[in-house]
């Protein structure tokens, strides 16, 4: 079956621990993206990569960092997690940068 | 830069009336649309987009979006809705130069009632 995972599902952290969401996809995808979603703010971008060792950043990449060491994985790395990055986490990845498939989310809570 | 705007954060409605989410985009360079749907507690799935060609996109369970460039304007229409179609609407809008940048809108929680 077609589709991207993310692990964990729900994770809950306390502030300054690393932590690391995995994202993998299974259908040979060249881009791979990194939302947040937040009540009332819709999902912004946080980094996106176009493929091997190919990333940029989206409209909100402070505090996070990306790798893309293979075309199906793409972690989204926080070295210090604070409070403010409570939030709904999707991965998505799309042949073309266009009408990404969206994962099933990670709830990242950081106490 | 790109931006989109969703002009109503909820729009409630009764079953099998016709319903309108609008959206509002800015880019100085064309765009690409997107609709997307999200059900409670699940991801978001694609309901319809526009790339080029024809300005009326049909997409699926009964929804379609108009394209219109004179208006920068995205807007979501269904002749009828059903309580499932009960969910938040997201609009989104990637640029020609950079596909791989998605902007989306703040969403629009569409709530049906009987």
């Amino acid at each position: 079956e077609a589709q991207v995972t993310q692990n964990p599902r729900y994770l809950i952290t306390v502030t300054g621990k690393k932590l690391t969401v995995t994202c993998s996809q299974n259908m040979n995808h060249e881009y791979m993206s990194w939302y947040r979603q937040d009540p009332g703010l819709g999902l912004r971008q946080i980094y996106y990569s176009m493929n091997v060792e190919v990333t940029d950043k989206g409209d909100v990449p402070e505090g996070y960092k990306v790798s893309r060491k293979e075309k199906r994985n793409f972690p989204l790395i926080l070295e210090s997690p604070s409070p403010n990055q409570t939030s709904l986490y999707f991965c998505a990845s799309s042949p073309t940068g266009l009408s990404p498939s969206f994962g099933p989310g990670t709830r990242l809570t950081v106490t | 830069a790109q931006s989109v705007t969703q002009l109503d954060s909820q729009v409630p409605v009764f079953e099998e009336a016709p319903v309108e989410l609008r959206c509002n985009y800015s880019s100085s360079v064309s765009v690409y649309l997107f609709w997307y749907v999200q059900y409670p507690n699940q991801g978001l799935q694609l309901l319809l987009k526009y790339l080029s060609g024809s300005t009326l996109v049909k997409g699926i369970n009964g929804f379609e979006a108009e394209f219109n460039k004179s208006q920068t304007s995205f807007h979501l229409r269904k002749p009828s809705v059903h309580i499932s179609d009960t969910a938040e609407y997201f609009c989104a809008v990637s640029v020609g130069t950079n596909a791989g940048k998605s902007t989306f809108g703040d969403g629009t929680t569409l709530t049906v009632k009987p």
